[in-house]
């Protein structure tokens, strides 16, 4: 069946680091991939996500690109700031089934000292 | 932005009482809800996907007579634990989306704590 699957946390960068969360993906045919956010304390929040093949979704600065030779959406960001400290999602949406029910990595802790 | 709201945001019980949460679409209709479970530093898991006026479809190792799940209108659904035990304890999740969005939007949880 359809899988995502993250780079495991923490991850434990200083300000103004380049960050990177890989996250491969199983899936038939072309899922919409998704990154989502979880701030402490709050619940999952859509960053960014690419429906197609090449398509780059961006957000916050925060950029990942729908690589569907490497089924890879991974999550790159160029300069963090302590305000990005949070759980990232990585996620699909399969075309299987009838609900086409997201499908969510483990998640990446990621905290940004100052 | 589509929001989604969650009431309570937390809740202590009694273990054998019941608890019931909702789900708010706030600004959109949302034809399909879903509930989710999230264990300490883990990922979510689906436990249910309801379509308004329709029964839940629970996904498997999910007692349905447990979690009951009700979608009665197209911006409000609920999910009520019954007879509620200690290992029920978790961060429920639920989201919603319409019947033209790729996308699903997230409530803030509800932190349930069984006594």
């Amino acid at each position: 069946g359809d899988s995502v699957t993250q780079m495991e946390g923490p991850v434990t960068l200083s300000e103004e680091a380049f960050l990177t969360i890989n996250c491969t993906y199983t899936a038939t045919g072309y899922p919409s991939l998704f990154w989502y956010v979880q701030y402490p304390g709050e619940g999952l929040q859509l960053l960014l996500k690419a429906t197609k093949a090449d398509d780059k979704g961006s957000n916050k600065g925060f950029e990942a690109t729908y690589r569907k030779e490497t089924t890879s959406f991974h999550l790159e960001k160029g300069s963090v700031q302590v305000s990005d400290s949070a759980v990232y999602f990585c996620a699909l949406k399969g075309l299987g089934g009838s609900q086409g029910n997201l499908i969510f990595g483990k998640g990446t802790k990621l905290s940004v000292k100052p | 932005g589509a929001v989604v709201s969650q009431h309570p945001s937390w809740v202590i019980c009694k273990s054998g009482t019941s608890v019931k949460i909702e789900c708010r679409s706030l600004d959109f209709q949302a034809t399909t809800m879903f509930w989710y479970r999230q264990f300490p530093k883990q990922s979510l898991m689906l436990m249910a996907t309801s379509n308004e006026g329709s029964k839940a479809t629970y996904e498997q190792g999910v007692e349905k007579d447990k979690f009951l799940i009700n979608h009665a209108s197209l911006t409000l659904s609920t999910l009520t634990v019954t007879s509620a035990h200690p290992e029920d304890s978790s961060f429920y999740i639920c989201s919603a989306s319409s019947i033209r969005a790729d996308t699903q939007y997230f409530g803030p949880g509800t932190r349930l704590t069984v006594l």
